[in-house]
């Protein structure tokens, strides 16, 4: 099956310091890839949509200011949490999926982001 | 996309089927109901996905019942690498694969 590759899977960082996560399909070419954010003991919740080659649509009550995402390739999107603080210590996971008709979502492995 | 109800938790022990119930009353004509299962600290995992008839793969069956208000993920031999918690979603297969994940069940398979 189609594999998307997160990295890196677990970031440790100081308080007001940016992170990048980057999420790669390797085997098809993703138009459009998704971030999710989990908090402990909790679901998934969808953060915004990468689209490849325009803006990101960004969920309800997420900041796009803080939360910047790049797709600048077919098989690329990056999430990067600028200014973090301990409140943004989640379980950050992306998913791509070939828009066809009918076709299941690939999910990264996730990355850990812990915030001192 | 239509909502859904799972139980929040379950037991299984261990070569047993695990019967995973999933209902979907508001479900349209044409969404379909999808399982998707995540192992903690990892992403979710695809498991199977039907719109009306049963469906079984190398994972799990899937049985929607003929009115499709209600689904089961059928794991016919639990392990206990099958502990996780298991998403039902329904969802249009056309368009975005933005998915929005639910409460889930929470399985335990016991040795």
């Amino acid at each position: 099956g189609a594999v998307v590759s997160q990295h890196p899977s677990r970031v440790i960082c100081k308080s007001g310091t940016s992170v990048k996560i980057e999420c790669r399909s390797l085997d098809f070419q993703a138009t459009t890839m998704f971030w999710y954010r989990q908090f402990p003991k909790q679901s998934l919740m969808l953060m915004a949509t990468s689209n490849e080659g325009s803006k990101a649509t960004y969920e309800q009550g997420v900041e796009k200011d803080k939360f910047l995402i790049n797709h600048a390739s077919l098989t690329l999107s990056t999430l990067t949490v600028t200014s973090a603080h301990p409140e943004d210590s989640s379980f950050y996971i992306c998913s791509a999926g070939e828009t066809l008709q009918n076709t299941e979502a690939f999910f990264g492995q996730g990355t850990r982001l812990t915030v001192v | 996309d239509a909502k859904t109800t799972q139980p929040t938790s379950m037991d299984c022990a261990e070569g047993r089927a695990a019967n995973l119930p999933c209902n979907h009353s508001t479900i349209s004509g044409n969404e379909y109901v999808y399982w998707y299962r995540q192992i903690h600290s990892q992403g979710p995992q695809y498991i199977i996905h039907g719109l009306k008839n049963n469906e079984t793969n190398e994972m799990a069956s899937l049985i929607i019942t003929e009115d499709r208000k209600s689904s089961t993920l059928i794991l016919p031999h639990a392990t206990l690498r099958d502990t996780a918690v298991y998403y039902c979603i329904v969802r249009f297969p056309t368009g975005a694969n933005n998915l929005f994940f639910g409460t889930g069940t929470r399985l335990t398979v016991i040795p």
